[in-house]
């Protein structure tokens, strides 16, 4: 079945640097989406990436889709405090298909 | 409801209980996704609804973990003869189905504890 990888599974920054977190998919996405979840809360959706080679930015934050739509990455420029919590992908193989998510990345930041 | 509705919030039973918690989707939604979240843990997935069709249940860990949805709308997960490794906080997600439109919208979830 489909699998979603994510890399690396933690990373510690100090803050102001950048982070950037890996998503790679076993087969070929319709479409890709990034979620935060906050310590102790609950994923929330960030965005979704559709078009291959596509680019999107919210303030700090760039997700990138690959060319071939099997991985995607996510960039935040100069970490802050704020930014801290677990970011997940989640691939669609195909119409109809539900989701799969990736395995995570948590991300702390040292003030 | 606006949200995801999930009850209840907390659960702590004694091993060998049967628990059900409950999920509530946005109205309109036809994708009805469990998750299991252990401490500090990714996502596991459990069971997947989508509207008429047979449940994508190759999540489930055991016999023991079952789930329906009733008329396309609120679902139940029921654990059977609860152990300690079933201690976790279950999520429940809902969405729309067509591409464009399949954002998922996650509850505050359940926290179970065995004790």
């Amino acid at each position: 079945g489909q699998q979603v990888m994510q890399i690396p599974q933690y990373q510690h920054v100090q803050e102001g640097e950048d982070f950037t977190t890996y998503c790679n998919s076993s087969t070929t996405l319709s479409n890709i989406q990034w979620y935060k979840q906050r310590p102790g809360g609950h994923p929330v959706f960030l965005i979704q990436l559709v078009k291959s080679g596509e680019v999107k930015k919210q303030k700090r934050l760039t997700f990138q889709f690959g060319e071939a739509k099997k991985n995607s990455s996510l960039h935040i420029t100069a970490t802050q405090t704020t930014d801290v919590g677990t970011y997940f992908c989640a691939g669609r193989a195909g119409a109809g298909n539900m989701l799969t998510f990736g395995g995570g990345t948590r991300l702390m930041v040292k003030p | 409801g606006a949200g995801v509705s999930q009850s209840p919030s907390n659960k702590v039973t004694e091993k060998g209980k049967d628990v059900e918690l409950r999920c509530d989707p946005i109205s309109g939604h036809t994708a009805l996704y469990w998750y299991r979240q252990s401490l500090g843990q990714g996502l596991e997935f459990l069971i997947y609804f989508q509207g008429n069709s047979a449940p994508d249940k190759s999540g489930l860990p055991s016999d023991r973990f079952s789930a329906e949805r009733t008329g396309g709308s609120v679902s139940t997960l029921t654990i059977q003869r609860t152990q300690q490794e079933d201690s976790a906080v279950y999520l429940c997600a809902s969405s729309f189905a067509y591409s464009g439109a399949n954002v998922l919208t996650f509850g505050a979830g359940s926290r179970l504890t065995v004790l």
